[in-house]
């Protein structure tokens, strides 16, 4: 069985402050992570992912995240938001079988001009 | 390049009545999924298909029923719809492996009185 734990439910900041998504997962088997951001009245559309080597993993509008196999951890971050920023983001696991695919809460993004 | 395309976009309906929401995929994905989203809830899965001919219950299938008759097409039907069905339903498509991302539609937002 795997989980995920996203810490936040909404998260307000002001534009050009940095910001951090927390995310925890669990899985007894080895897992890939997804972060999804969510637009107003839109599907969910794929941040970044992190298949193997590297920790630390890039994507797309400046945000990045970091893999951290002991604390079980996939934190989502990005040095300065913008007001296009503010979306909801989700975590997501996939493994085992890769038929199902495992989905935190979410955290709301609030960017305050 | 549609990718996941979702129909209808909206619609009302009254206790008790029955309709289907179609999901059409232009990728060649082998998996589709229908999932709702609700309030604090997140994502969640409730049918989803690893093949033509082929589907399989996820968390929340109670209510629901889902054919896979064409590789591209997924549909989700609600046989008496119960107010609690009220939510907003998502397609989504991907690849049979764990690094690859999911491809959501836009969503159907059902409201069911």
């Amino acid at each position: 069985a795997q989980s995920v734990t996203q810490l936040d439910s909404q998260v307000p900041v002001f534009e050009e402050a940095p910001v951090e998504l927390r995310c925890n997962y669990s899985s007894s088997v080895s897992v890939y992570l997804f972060w999804y951001v969510q637009y107003p009245n839109q599907g969910l559309q794929l941040l970044l992912k992190y298949l193997s080597g590297s920790t630390l993993v890039k994507g797309i509008n400046g945000f990045e995240a970091e893999f951290n196999k002991s604390q079980t951890s996939f934190h989502l971050r990005k040095p300065s938001v913008h007001i296009s920023d503010t979306a909801e983001y989700f975590c997501a696991v996939r493994g085992g079988g890769y038929q199902k695919v495992t989905f935190g809460i979410g955290t709301k993004l609030q960017v305050i001009p | 390049n549609a990718g996941v395309t979702q129909t209808p976009k909206f619609r009302v309906l009254k206790t008790g009545q029955s309709m289907t929401l179609l999901c059409a995929q232009d990728m060649n994905h082998e998996y589709m999924y229908w999932y709702r989203q609700d309030p604090g809830m997140g994502l969640r899965l409730i049918h989803y298909s690893v093949g033509e001919g082929t589907t399989a219950k996820g968390e929340v299938p109670d209510g629901y029923n889902v054919s896979r008759l064409k590789k591209q097409n997924f549909l989700l039907g609600l046989e008496s719809a119960a107010p609690s069905q009220t939510s907003v339903y998502f397609c989504a498509s991907s690849y049979p492996t764990g690094s690859q991302p999911q491809h959501f539609g836009d969503g159907t937002r059902l409201s069911i009185l």
